[in-house]
C-alpha cells in the first residue's frame, strides 16, 4: 500500500536558522513526488515535482532532494513569510491516485 | 479570471440533507480531483475524473457522487450528509494526472 510520512509534525524555527524537512514514502513505482506548500484558509500551491533519486530542485530559499525512500525540503535562512504548512505526495505508477501525507506546519518567528 | 474556483466557501447543512459543491476550472485540464482534508488526515482523494463523462473512485468515496458532463466543471453531491462528512473540501486539476495539480480554494462544510 503506497503511504507518505512526514515529520516532524510541526517545526518552529528563528529568521535565519536553516533546517530541513522530511518525507518517507513507500511506492509501488515511483511516477513522482511533490512537495505543496498551504497558507491557513487556501489550497496547496505546487512547488516541486522531483522523479528519481539524486535529482534536486531550488526555489528562492527552498532546495527539494531525492532519495528512493525518502525527500527531503531544505530550508536555508527561512523568514517569516516562509511559515506555512508544507505538504508531500507521491503519485504511483499504479494509478492517477496521488497519495498526500499529513504536513509539517512550519512556524518562523521573527 | 483563469483559475479554478470553488462555491460555496463556506456551508452548514444539516444530516441528512443532499448539498452540492461546485468546481469550475478554466485552463481545460483533463484531470480534476475531489480531495478532503481533515486533522491527521491530510488530504484524501474522494473522486476523480480523467475527462468528461470519465469518472473514478478515490480513497475515501462512500456517501459522495461526482459527474463530469462538461470538461471545465466537477461537482461533487453528498447524498445525505452525515456529521462525519464535516471537513474542508478541495477540488484541484492538472493537465495529465501525473504533473502537478493546481487547487481551489476549498469549501468548509460543517453537518451539524
Amino acid at each position: 500500500e503506497d503511504q507518505v510520512t512526514q515529520s516532524p509534525e510541526a517545526l518552529r524555527l528563528q529568521e535565519g536558522e536553516s533546517s530541513s524537512l522530511n518525507c518517507s514514502y513507500t511506492v509501488s513505482g515511483l511516477r513522482g513526488l511533490f512537495w505543496y506548500r498551504q497558507d491557513p484558509g487556501k489550497g496547496p500551491e505546487f512547488l516541486f515535482t522531483l522523479y528519481s533519486a539524486g535529482e534536486e530542485k531550488e526555489k528562492e530559499r527552498l532546495k527539494a532532494t531525492l532519495t528512493k525512500k525518502e525527500s527531503f525540503l531544505h530550508i536555508t535562512a527561512p523568514k517569516p513569510e516562509d511559515s506555512a504548512t508544507y505538504l508531500c505526495a507521491v503519485e504511483g505508477t499504479g494509478g492517477f491516485k496521488t497519495i498526500f501525507g499529513a504536513g509539517t506546519r512550519l512556524f518562523v518567528k521573527a | 479570471d483563469a483559475g479554478i474556483t470553488q462555491s460555496p466557501r463556506y456551508k452548514i447543512t444539516e444530516t441528512g440533507r443532499q448539498v452540492t459543491l461546485m468546481c469550475h476550472q478554466t485552463w481545460s485540464h483533463s484531470y480534476m480531483f475531489w480531495y478532503r482534508q481533515d486533522l491527521g488526515h491530510g488530504l484524501r482523494l474522494i473522486y476523480y475524473s480523467a475527462a468528461a463523462d470519465i469518472t473514478d473512485k478515490g480513497e475515501v468515496p462512500d456517501g459522495y457522487v461526482v459527474s463530469r458532463s462538461k470538461t471545465e466543471n466537477f461537482p461533487l453531491t453528498l447524498e445525505s450528509a452525515t456529521r462525519s462528512q464535516t471537513s474542508v473540501y478541495f477540488c484541484a486539476s492538472s493537465i495529465d494526472g501525473t504533473t502537478e495539480a493546481f487547487f481551489g480554494q476549498g469549501t468548509r462544510l460543517t453537518v451539524v
